[in-house]
């Protein structure tokens, strides 16, 4: 069974750069024809697509985050990461990573990130 | 960009209660739609795809329907475990997505 798992700083402070992993286990995150992506959800409120990265590399992101948001994978490690620059107190929420298709199938159990001083 | 509403934002029912939960999209979106229940502190999870397609293990008190604009889903007889938060979910141009706002719902 398929099985997600987030990591990264718990706190960021504002303007600095929000670095998330997730590890995946259970399947390989290059042999099939799946996106791994990212969502996240400030406290309260509702989902929000950050982006995403196909198995074969190509990434795309939410236009209103696109100049922020990197997503990398490493095969290797068969992880996938997201980076987020110059963050604001607006960037506080629980970030998912999750393997989807136009369905989003498999998820982390999300990790919170609070941004502040 | 494709833009979502739901209704009602929230509803309280009794047990064996009916409820629908609508879900309109500003464009048409064919059936590219999903719908989630997300229980606190939980992942979201996928109840109906394509928007009328029940997800394996999922009971079959839950459907969805619709097509185009408009869609309803629907709890035929509202159960405790049931208390969650309900989310539409487009992908007409994948891989871009929008959800809805979501739908609590709670027991009466």
């Amino acid at each position: 069974q398929l099985q997600l798992q987030e990591s990264g700083p718990g706190l960021v402070k504002p303007s600095e750069t929000l670095s998330l992993t997730c590890t995946v286990s259970g399947g390989s995150i290059s042999s099939s024809s799946y996106y791994w992506g990212w969502i996240r959800q400030p406290p309260g409120k509702g989902l929000e697509w950050i982006g995403s990265i196909y198995y074969s590399g190509s990434t795309y992101y939410n236009p209103s985050l696109k100049s922020r948001v990197t997503i990398s994978v490493d095969t290797s490690k068969n992880q996938f990461s997201l980076k987020l620059s110059s963050v604001t107190a607006a960037d506080t929420a629980v970030y998912y990573c999750a393997r989807h298709e136009g369905q989003w199938l498999d998820w982390g159990q999300g990790t919170l990130v609070t941004v502040s001083s | 960009d494709i833009q979502m509403t739901q209704s009602p934002s929230s509803l309280s029912a009794s047990v064996g209660d009916r409820v629908t939960i609508t879900c309109q999209a500003s464009q048409d979106i064919s059936n590219y739609l999903n719908w989630y229940q997300q229980k606190p502190g939980k992942a979201p999870k996928l109840l109906i795809y394509d928007a009328s397609n029940l997800e394996t293990g999922v009971p079959s008190r839950f459907s969805g329907s619709g097509s185009g604009t408009d869609f309803t889903f629907t709890i035929s007889s509202l159960q405790p475990e049931d208390i969650a938060t309900y989310y539409c979910q487009q992908y007409d141009n994948l891989p871009s997505f929008t959800f809805g706002p979501g739908t609590k719902v709670d027991i009466k």
